[in-house]
């Protein structure tokens, strides 16, 4: 498998539980991205990364918890989700900030 | 506010006929702007981007910084055409903000 990787590509959490998204690329670019896709909304960014550091959060709440151990692998933690956080979950990548991205096929969410 | 409009939530047209996706942008800065497609069961994929002012799958893109447009088209549809296709606007610090995309249907 080339390009992004996300998994897992479906998850059912309850409030309580705590999880993780996984997403890894080898693809030697060194920015990498959240994004969450809700129903009849646009792909909204939650955070980037830029040579594991990041550079933006997107007022996304605490609940949600982003870490880039090094430049091929960024994880969301989820923690006491409520049931409008139940969505697409898309992780991309690019070589920097300023060129264009590569999605993954994504993390469907559903909290129960 | 930067902003990404695409007034068509679905686009239906016929084999052969001329397409065209709208997109205006609100941004005080210097756009950059791409068009995105995703096909059935595929990941999101770039179509093009402004800067490079190529002509991908038959479809073509013009910035217009006086109607603060970019307008996907395509003189003649094909079947396979058929995805949603998303308008972004790159920001400064490299965002992008994604307009709420535009499905189109491509009958036979």
């Amino acid at each position: 498998e080339t390009g992004v990787t996300q998994t897992p590509r479906h998850l059912v959490m309850g409030m309580t539980n705590k999880k993780s998204l996984k997403c890894e690329q080898h693809l030697g670019h060194n920015a990498m991205y959240w994004y969450k896709q809700s129903a009849k909304k646009p792909l909204e960014l939650m955070f980037v990364y830029s040579l594991e550091e990041r550079v933006e959060n997107n007022s996304v709440p605490s609940r949600f918890s982003p870490e880039c151990p090094n430049s091929s692998h960024l994880f969301l933690h989820l923690h006491t989700l409520q049931p409008e956080d139940s969505a697409l979950y898309l992780c991309a990548s690019s070589p920097d900030p300023y060129q264009p991205q590569h999605f993954g096929d994504g993390t469907r969410l559903s909290i129960l | 506010a930067q902003r990404v409009t695409q007034p068509e939530k679905l686009l239906s047209v016929f084999k052969g006929a001329p397409v065209e996706l709208k997109c205006n942008y609100s941004y005080s800065g210097s756009p950059e702007l791409f068009w995105y497609v995703q096909y059935s069961r595929q990941r999101l994929q770039l179509l093009l981007r402004h800067i490079s002012r190529e002509s991908i799958k038959g479809f073509t893109a013009d910035l217009n910084k006086g109607e603060t447009s970019f307008h996907l088209k395509k003189p003649f549809a094909q079947e396979e055409d058929s995805a949603m296709y998303y308008c972004a606007l790159r920001i400064q610090g490299g965002k992008l903000i994604f307009g709420q995309g535009t499905e189109l249907s491509v009958k036979p």
